[in-house]
């Protein structure tokens, strides 16, 4: 079952602009992962961020997360063409084998 | 690093037949996979897990009988369609986690996936 809801579902910005999306999830979480997937291709691991951590940097994404609320959010900054792409938020919890759990996903669309 | 080789990357196969994807950690080892089934503009439902030398863990409402698993070494693990008809037509992904990272707090990897299509 999908752990996550994301949105929006979709979005479309011009190059240069902020992109923002955001990750609501239901039970309680090891962690929380985003994810990148360019159309018919596999998933790329983003960046990781852990239940006891509220915000995480990695070059030009910032994620937040707020274990209060359940919720996680991804921004871009400064897009470029080349981050067209869905994104997905994924949680592992408890279960022994730290399998994900992926939200529905965003798709990004960024025109130069 | 962290290279999962997915293979093939799409079959088309006749309904009735029986297709195997194979799923190989290059550069690490896997004591654990992760087989999830995605459609169109859709996201990723998690299918099994798969662990080396044992029985896969399959997700409710996923037939075992149809789709199985077979994770053989620390670095391969196989699914293989049996009988397969024209709605197992899908996305499949496989992907893996580092053993020497741990269940918790490491990135899956991912294979680039097989397009399925059953006719």
């Amino acid at each position: 079952s999908q752990q996550g809801e994301e949105d929006p579902q979709a979005l479309s910005i011009q190059e240069g602009e902020n992109a923002t999306m955001n990750c609501s999830y239901k039970t309680s979480i090891n962690n929380l992962q985003w994810y990148r997937q360019n159309s018919g291709r596999g998933l790329v691991h983003l960046i990781l961020i852990r239940s006891n951590e509220r915000e995480k940097h990695s070059g030009r994404l910032r994620v937040t997360l707020d274990t209060s609320k359940k919720s996680s959010s991804l921004l871009i900054t400064a897009s470029r063409a080349a981050d067209t792409a869905s994104y997905f938020c994924a949680t592992t919890g408890a279960d022994s084998w730290g399998k994900l759990q992926f939200g529905a996903g965003t798709q990004v669309v960024v025109t130069p | 690093g962290a290279v999962v080789s997915q293979h093939p990357s799409w079959v088309i196969c006749k309904s009735g037949t029986s297709v195997k994807i194979e799923c190989r950690s290059l550069d690490f080892q896997a004591t654990t996979m992760f087989w999830y089934r995605q459609f169109p503009k859709q996201s990723l439902m998690l299918m099994a897990t798969s662990n080396e030398g044992s029985k896969a863990t399959y997700e409710q409402g996923v037939e075992k009988d149809k789709f199985l698993i077979n994770h053989a070494s620390l670095t391969l693990s196989t699914l293989t369609v049996t009988s397969a008809h024209p709605e197992d037509s899908s996305f499949y992904i496989c992907s893996a986690r580092d053993r020497d990272r741990g269940p918790y707090n490491s990135p899956l990897h991912f294979g680039n996936g097989t397009r399925l299509t059953v006719t």
